[in-house]
């Protein structure tokens, strides 16, 4: 079956990046799109952007451009959220989800909770 | 960036209920419109995508309608797995945008 499976928590200071890792599994990695989304504590869901696993191109939200990275390792069929100069704000539970087609959410990932604090 | 705004926020109903959650969208985004449930410490559950396909193995008392600005999703007989929160998200513009969720809770 397919899983996505993401990597855990993470505390971080404020200034600092964090890398979210997001290994797939029952499935051809290379031939759906990988879409982050975040959740601050409480608060509602964020899109953040996609990657293309089988050319590696992207597409970020504006707020995010800059600071945002997403990569894959197709060898490990994993892909890779990088946020850099994280702050308080960054503060959320990150997930990966599998675009199934039409944008179409068909999977997602646990989630994983990354909390920025001095 | 496109807006989404979603009635009621939050509303109790009674196990058996029809439920309709309206979402609209602050410019028209066609039928790009999915539906999503999520449970306290939980993933999100894709429900409906293209403003009115079930996702796959979702059960068929979820529907979803509409177009341009204006959609809703129907719970045609509330049961005790189905108190959640839902939110839409458009995926017409970039960036995609998600409405701020309905709560759905016990009456």
């Amino acid at each position: 079956q397919v899983q996505l499976v993401q990597s855990g928590a993470e505390v971080k200071k404020p200034g600092a990046s964090v890398k979210v890792s997001c290994k797939a599994s029952g499935y051809t990695f290379t031939a759906y799109y990988i879409h982050w989304v975040r959740q601050a504590p409480g608060q509602g869901l964020e899109w953040m952007g996609w990657i293309n696993p089988n050319s590696g191109g992207t597409k970020y939200a504006q707020k995010f451009q800059g600071r945002v990275t997403m990569t894959r390792d197709t060898s490990i069929s994993t892909a890779y959220m990088d946020l850099s100069s994280v702050r308080s704000d960054d503060t959320a539970v990150y997930y990966c989800a599998r675009d199934v087609g039409g944008w179409n959410y068909g999977d997602w990932g646990q989630g994983t909770l990354v909390t920025v604090s001095s | 960036d496109i807006q989404m705004t979603q009635s009621p926020s939050s509303l109790s109903a009674s196990v058996g209920d029809r439920v309709t959650i309206t979402c609209r969208a602050s410019q028209g985004i066609t039928n790009y419109l999915a539906w999503f449930q999520q449970k306290p410490g939980k993933a999100p559950k894709s429900l409906i995508y293209a403003a009115s396909s079930l996702q796959t193995g979702v059960p068929s008392k979820f529907s979803g309608s509409g177009s341009g600005t204006d959609f809703t999703l129907t719970i045609s007989s509330l049961q005790p797995e189905d108190f959640a929160t839902y939110y839409c998200q458009q995926y017409h513009t970039y960036p995609f945008t998600f409405g701020p969720g309905t709560r759905v809770d016990i009456k």
